[in-house]
């Protein structure tokens, strides 16, 4: 099946610093990449859309100069967190999709993220 | 907006028995509604998906349920085992809004011995 990895999965910095997650498709190239937060115990909350070689579209409400993403190739996108707070600690996970037109999302194991 | 609906918030199955959960969506615009499973600091796992050419699929003790007119599908989790005790999200989507995925808000299951 469809393997898609997350590193780190777990990120401990202090306030101020920025953080870089990167989210990559193993078995497959994945011409979209999805990029949740999850609150605990609360259901996925999608920040933003990001298709390789052009710019992320994100959710309303979410900060595009604060979570910076990239998706530079086809099997590789990464989330920075910059200047992070204690109020941006959560679990972020990325997902992929196989290619154009499909439907199924295959999901990373996601990164524990804590601002100190 | 919740776009999906999702139901009971928890649940608590004895082992062998069925655990249903429901979900219901408004958007008729919405033609793929995969479930996912997910353990305690981990992704979001697929289970089963369907779309609404078909009123049920079936694999293994997993079963979708779906019903275009009532616009609501439901999974059932035949002979419920612990090691299915984990958080179960419905989701929905449609290749006119990019397939952005728009979740329930999942359902805590347990099962106990």
């Amino acid at each position: 099946g469809a393997v898609v990895s997350q590193h780190p999965s777990r990120v401990i910095c202090k306030s101020g610093t920025s953080v870089k997650i990167e989210c990559r498709s193993l078995d497959f190239q994945a011409t979209t990449m999805f990029w949740y937060r999850q609150f605990p115990k609360k259901s996925l909350m999608l920040m933003a859309t990001s298709n390789e070689g052009s710019k992320a579209t994100y959710e309303q409400g979410v900060e595009k100069d604060k979570f910076l993403i990239n998706h530079a190739s086809l099997t590789l996108s990464t989330l920075t967190v910059t200047s992070a707070h204690p109020e941006d600690s959560s679990f972020y996970i990325c997902s992929a999709r196989l290619g154009w037109g499909t439907d199924t999302q295959y999901f990373g194991p996601g990164t524990r993220l804590t601002v100190l | 907006q919740q776009q999906v609906k999702q139901s009971p918030q928890s649940l608590i199955v004895q082992k062998g028995g069925i655990s249903i959960i429901n979900c219901a969506y408004e958007n008729t615009a919405f033609d793929y509604f995969p479930w996912y499973q997910q353990f305690p600091g981990k992704g979001p796992a697929l289970l089963i998906a369907i779309r609404p050419d078909v009123s049920e699929k079936k694999e293994g003790r997993f079963t979708i349920s779906f019903n275009k007119s009532a616009k609501q599908f439901s999974l059932h989790i035949m002979d419920s085992q612990p090691g299915d005790s984990a958080t179960y999200f419905c989701a929905a989507s449609s290749r006119n809004t990019g397939n952005q995925f728009y979740f329930g808000t999942g359902t805590s299951l347990t099962v106990i011995p």
